[in-house]
């Protein structure tokens, strides 16, 4: 079973330039998670997906940060304008859905602001 | 709201010694779930162990075990026979109904020849 794929790995921008980044989530999984690694912390968690609606994006930054999940299967980060505390690592999970708890996550994506 | 905090930042431990990560939680849930989770250099986050809040018997997988403490809040990770590859960060998280994670803040595990 293929794992869950996020491109790219890496990437540098410039502050006030946009980026986006994909996410494929393992086949049949139903509920797709995007979180922000900053450097030394925890993963936070910034939008929740079930199937291709948006269970919870209450720690999203909306002013800057959007998220789709087009049928229900893939789904890309943007951020426009990025700023220099958005270098982090994103990280993508998926869950197969109902009364699962385990996520599965992608090897991230490393995002550079300078 | 869920809350985890790990207190130990940096360990280290002799290979095929052991060792135990530190963790502690709080939730206003009655059913959850625990889980350790490996980061190495690589990034991929890769999962360890998991418990389930309303089993009273500790998970065990492999050379990983945990000492679930429910009434006090506590869930330690327990590394037998430590290896090379083991080195990487360690992160706890707890999942309630939701279904969303909390994580801690990571302990760095470093494994010594």
């Amino acid at each position: 079973e293929a794992g869950v794929a996020q491109s790219p790995r890496y990437k540098i921008i410039e502050k006030r330039q946009s980026v986006a980044f994909w996410c494929n989530p393992i086949s049949g999984h139903a509920t797709l998670y995007w979180y922000q690694q900053i450097l030394g912390q925890g993963p936070k968690l910034l939008i929740q997906f079930q199937n291709n609606g948006v269970v919870d994006d209450s720690q999203l930054p909306k002013d800057r940060f959007s998220a789709e999940r087009l049928k229900g299967v893939d789904s890309t980060l943007k951020i426009q304008p990025a700023k220099l505390e958005d270098s982090a690592v994103y990280l993508c999970a998926s869950r197969s859905g109902g009364l699962v708890y385990e996520q599965y996550f992608g090897p991230g994506t490393r995002l550079t602001v300078t | 709201a869920q809350t985890v905090t790990q207190s130990q930042p940096e360990m280290s431990v002799q290979e095929a010694e052991t060792v135990t990560l530190s963790c502690t939680y709080d939730t206003s849930e009655n059913n959850y779930y625990l889980f350790w989770y490996k980061q190495p250099p690589s990034r991929q986050m890769i999962l360890v162990i998991r418990q389930e809040a309303y089993k009273q018997q500790n998970a065990t997988e492999n050379r990983f075990s945990v000492n679930f403490q429910k009434a006090a809040k506590s869930f330690s990770l327990k590394i037998s026979d430590s290896q090379l590859g083991d080195t990487a960060m360690y992160f706890c998280a707890t999942s309630g109904s939701a279904r969303q994670l909390t994580f801690g803040s990571g302990t760095q595990l470093t494994v010594l020849p």
